[in-house]
């Protein structure tokens, strides 16, 4: 099956500073990633949909300039936290689509800010 | 509204029960039909897409139908290995993003 990598798995930062996360398709190519953010015991919830090559598409409540994406390859979309603070604390998982509409997700990364 | 439940919330089961999770939903067009199985900790794995009424999909002892209203994952004999959190979903009518349930939650105690 298709493969979908993230980079860091586990993070730790201050409160303040900025945090960049990494999502790459190991083994196709893909123009749409998406970004979930997964809290303790619920479900993913969408925060945006990242397309090659143009500006990701925010879910409604989360703040763009807060939440950086870029998705500059085919293979490669990147998650930037700024100004992190303890409230952004979670679980963060992205996904890959494949060309026949599936996603393809990553193992996650765990954030805490301290 | 695109929307998907998921029955029961939590299942606990003993090794070699078999037993069905279910999935309901209710789309303006259906596109398709994902289960993913996500471990503690883990990003989901991808199960099965079933893309329409009377379809089935079979892998080891997972077998995914659908209907026009709901799909059932079906467990044959489980083991413990099989205990995670399994989550159905369906793409939005035009578009790719996916409306979750909020999942089953299976243990399967030897």
């Amino acid at each position: 099956g298709a493969v979908v990598s993230q980079h860091p798995s586990r993070v730790i930062c201050k409160s303040g500073t900025s945090v960049k996360i990494e999502c790459r398709s190991l083994d196709f190519q893909a123009t749409t990633m998406f970004w979930y953010r997964q809290f303790p015991k619920q479900s993913l919830m969408l925060m945006a949909t990242s397309n090659e090559g143009s500006k990701a598409t925010y879910e409604q409540g989360v703040e763009k300039d807060k939440f950086l994406i870029n998705h500059a390859s085919l293979t490669l979309s990147t998650l930037t936290v700024t100004s992190a603070h303890p409230e952004d604390s979670s679980f963060y998982i992205c996904s890959a689509l494949d060309r026949v509409e599936t996603q393809y997700f990553g193992p996650g990364t765990r954030l805490l800010v301290l | 509204e695109d929307q998907v439940t998921q029955s029961p919330e939590a299942l606990r089961l003993q090794e070699g029960e078999s037993s069905s999770l279910n999935c309901s939903y209710t789309v303006s067009g259906l596109r398709g039909l994902f289960w993913y199985r996500q471990d503690p900790g883990k990003g989901p794995e991808f199960l099965f897409t079933l893309y329409s009424a009377g379809e089935e999909k079979e892998k080891e002892r997972l077998k995914a139908t659908l209907t026009k209203k709901e799909s059932f994952l079906h467990i044959t004999a489980p083991k413990p290995e099989d205990s995670a959190t399994y989550l159905c979903a369906v793409p939005e009518t035009s578009g790719s993003r996916l409306t979750f349930g909020e999942g089953t939650q299976l243990t399967v105690n030897p």
